[in-house]
């Protein structure tokens, strides 16, 4: 395995189930991103990992809630989640936390809330 | 608040014509900014960085820097058809990248 890897690929869950994505480097990189993607927006901030330490939460709702067990591991728990929560999210890693040498994307997981 | 502004578009150019695509930045402390591409139903890919005022080539890809300005450009020579995707901009806002809306391209054969 090369790059980053985000699974699932595509998730459909209901709006009381319980779901995780989850995201893996294999770079050694050592600063994890969660970003969300929705039509005509930009890519919205949500979560920076540095050293597993989180070092910033960008006014996310409770019901999405991160883990970053080591370097090479991050997830996003998901429970309760709304209609408008539907979109691409986006895992990425950088060299350091002020990401001079740009993030390294994984594929994503496109999330349908029903 | 941290902004990165594009204009959306669509912009179109018939192939081998040179695009040219515009980014907007109001951080004036930030150092190092990049150009993703993003096709249509997959993730950003890294297509350039820059760091300092003035030009960086890369084949045929040229980004272009003005601090000053707080402007940052993306030329595309000879553009092809596969060219046509998403641009996404990018500046460095210290702990994360910040993101533009992101300019369609579509070049026409």
């Amino acid at each position: 395995e090369t790059g980053v890897t985000q699974t699932p690929r595509h998730l459909v869950m209901g709006m009381t189930n319980k779901k995780s994505l989850k995201c893996e480097q294999h770079l050694g990189h050592n600063a994890m991103y969660w970003y969300k993607q929705s039509a005509k927006k930009p890519l919205e901030l949500m979560f920076v990992y540095s050293l597993e330490e989180r070092v910033e939460n960008n006014s996310v709702p409770s019901r999405f809630s991160p883990e970053c067990p080591n370097s090479s591991h991050l997830f996003l728990h998901l429970h309760t989640l709304q209609p408008e929560d539907s979109a691409l999210y986006l895992c990425a890693s950088s060299q350091d936390n002020a990401p001079n040498y740009g993030y390294t994307f994984g594929s994503g997981t496109r999330l349908t809330v029903v | 608040q941290k902004e990165v502004e594009q204009n959306s578009g669509p912009l179109s150019v018939p192939e081998g014509a040179i695009a040219s695509l515009n980014c907007t930045y109001s951080d004036r402390v930030s150092q190092s900014f990049f150009w993703y591409r993003q096709y249509s139903g997959k993730s950003p890919e890294l297509i350039m960085s820059i760091y300092s005022n003035g030009d960086k080539e890369d084949g045929r890809f040229t980004a272009q820097l003005n601090k000053a300005s707080q402007y940052v450009s993306l030329l595309i020579r000879d553009s092809q058809p596969s060219d046509s995707a998403t641009y996404l901009c990018a500046v460095n806002a210290g702990t994360a990248l910040i993101f533009g809306k992101g300019t369609t391209l579509s070049v026409s054969s």
